[in-house]
């Protein structure tokens, strides 16, 4: 398809797993972000890239949660021994400028993580 | 990025007009306004967004108040499709400036 797909869709983990959720963002666009939406909420910061690197990881919550974009295309977002506050819509948007001033983000239908 | 205050909920009767206000009144001049919506287990959508003059494109119009401290985005016809969280979004058009920052929105729900 040509929007930003997200896998999977819904994910249920016990407490203390690893999960790893998939982005695959619009063809040839340089910019990707990761979103984490809490029920109730507007999607908050996690992580962006520019094509391969990681320019901005201010909004990852914790040292247990590692996004990654190694030929600057597919992203990973990995969450390591995952806790109940976990729970969350996992969002990945893209966009074709590196800048990305002026244009808009494209997003994915999001992963829903519940963390039982 | 400045702040922003928009209403919790609104109702607006299918093919009416839907006016949805914002607030951004430390906004700064260099800072755009621009609106997302989510629908219900959807992904954001970008709508419209501008700097000082009004805009206009298919899905909605963007009415922005000449001392930039409020906007409007207008829904000419509002189906029940557009029953969605509507985020106004204030944004630095300086170049390391990329995030979008959500706050929570104005659930608009159309009615039949």
């Amino acid at each position: 398809g040509a929007g930003v797909s997200q896998s999977p869709r819904y994910k249920v983990a016990k407490r203390g797993q690893d999960v790893a959720l998939r982005c695959d963002p619009i063809s040839g666009h340089v910019s990707l972000f990761w979103y984490q939406q809490a029920l109730g909420q507007g999607p908050e910061f996690l992580t962006y890239f520019q094509n391969e690197a990681q320019l901005d990881k201010s909004g990852l919550p914790s040292d247990r949660f590692f996004a990654e974009r190694p030929e600057g295309s597919v992203s990973t977002l990995k969450i390591q021994r995952t806790q109940q506050e976990d729970s969350a819509v996992y969002l990945c948007a893209s966009s074709p400028s590196g800048r990305a001033i002026n244009r808009e983000l494209f997003f994915g239908e999001g992963s829903r993580l519940t963390v039982l | 990025d400045a702040k922003t205050t928009q209403p919790t909920s609104m109702d607006c009767a299918e093919g009416r007009a839907a006016n949805l206000p914002c607030n951004h009144s430390t906004i700064s001049g260099n800072e755009y306004v621009y609106w997302y919506r989510q629908i219900h287990s959807q992904g954001p959508q970008y709508i419209i967004h501008g700097l000082k003059n009004n805009e206009t494109n298919e899905m909605a119009s963007l009415i922005i108040t000449e001392d930039r401290k409020s906007s409007t985005l207008i829904l000419p016809h509002a189906t029940l499709r557009d029953t969605a969280v509507y985020y106004c979004i204030v944004r630095s058009g300086g170049g390391s400036n990329y995030k979008l920052t959500f706050g929570k929105g104005t659930l608009l729900t159309v009615n039949p």
